[in-house]
């Protein structure tokens, strides 16, 4: 099994849907991140948390929300999806002070 | 400004032939991480390797190998006898000032195909 798993691995939605992606990892990493991926555009951070009670925004958590549910799940929520939203997204972990991250497989989120 | 080029958008070359993949770094920082990753078809991003930017060795890692440099504000990756299972897309990254990787800074990816 992966270390870092993300549900579901594709969804199709329309606008003005709720949507939730999981992330749960078996790295017994405190660090958790959301990342968004456009094809040109690298990845960029949506929100991250050190640990279970802190929650911080990235550079693009407009539109987005999260919840830090246990040290080993983090969820990503779009209260209410919009085109522009289609996009590849990414669970990551880190330890602590190592940079390194490590990645979920992605859940690709098409929104009509 | 701290930002990550990769110049290269696509690369393409046939299978046994070498591959250099560019990346130029900014950073006001003295003191900063270096990254690859790589991103298969598959989907998930695999770390590859992590340079402290005090440590200018180059490193060598199989087909891999990795040059830095701190002149040219470069760390360009080289893959020698390329093969099929190498396709996928490259992303080289910067954590500026030895912060959390939440500072993670990623170019926008070099999508390398090796041909058969």
């Amino acid at each position: 099994d992966a270390d870092v798993t993300q549900t579901p691995r594709n969804r199709i939605t329309k606008t003005g849907k709720r949507i939730m992606l999981e992330c749960s990892q078996t790295k017994g990493h405190d660090r958790m991140y959301w990342y968004r991926q456009d094809p040109g555009l690298g990845l960029q951070l949506i929100y991250y948390s050190f640990d279970v009670k802190d929650i911080n925004k990235g550079e693009i958590s407009d539109g987005y929300s999260v919840s830090r549910q246990a040290q080993a799940k983090f969820s990503l929520s779009l209260e209410s999806a919009i085109p522009n939203q289609t996009a590849l997204y990414f669970c990551a972990t880190s330890g602590a002070d190592t940079g390194e991250l490590f990645f979920g497989e992605g859940s690709r989120l098409t929104v009509l | 400004a701290q930002k990550v080029t990769q110049a290269q958008t696509e690369i393409s070359v046939v299978e046994k032939e070498d591959v250099t993949l560019d990346c130029v770094y900014e950073t006001r920082d003295t003191t900063y991480y270096l990254f690859w990753y790589k991103q298969p078809p598959s989907g998930e991003l695999v770390f590859l390797i992590r340079r402290n930017s005090f440590d200018e060795q180059n490193e060598i890692s199989g087909r891999y190998s990795w040059n830095f440099q701190k002149s040219t504000s470069s760390f360009n990756f080289t893959i020698t006898a390329s093969q099929v299972v190498d396709s996928a897309v490259y992303f080289c990254a910067l954590i500026p000032g030895y912060s959390s990787a939440s500072k993670i800074i990623f170019g926008s990816g070099t999508r390398l195909s090796i041909r058969p």
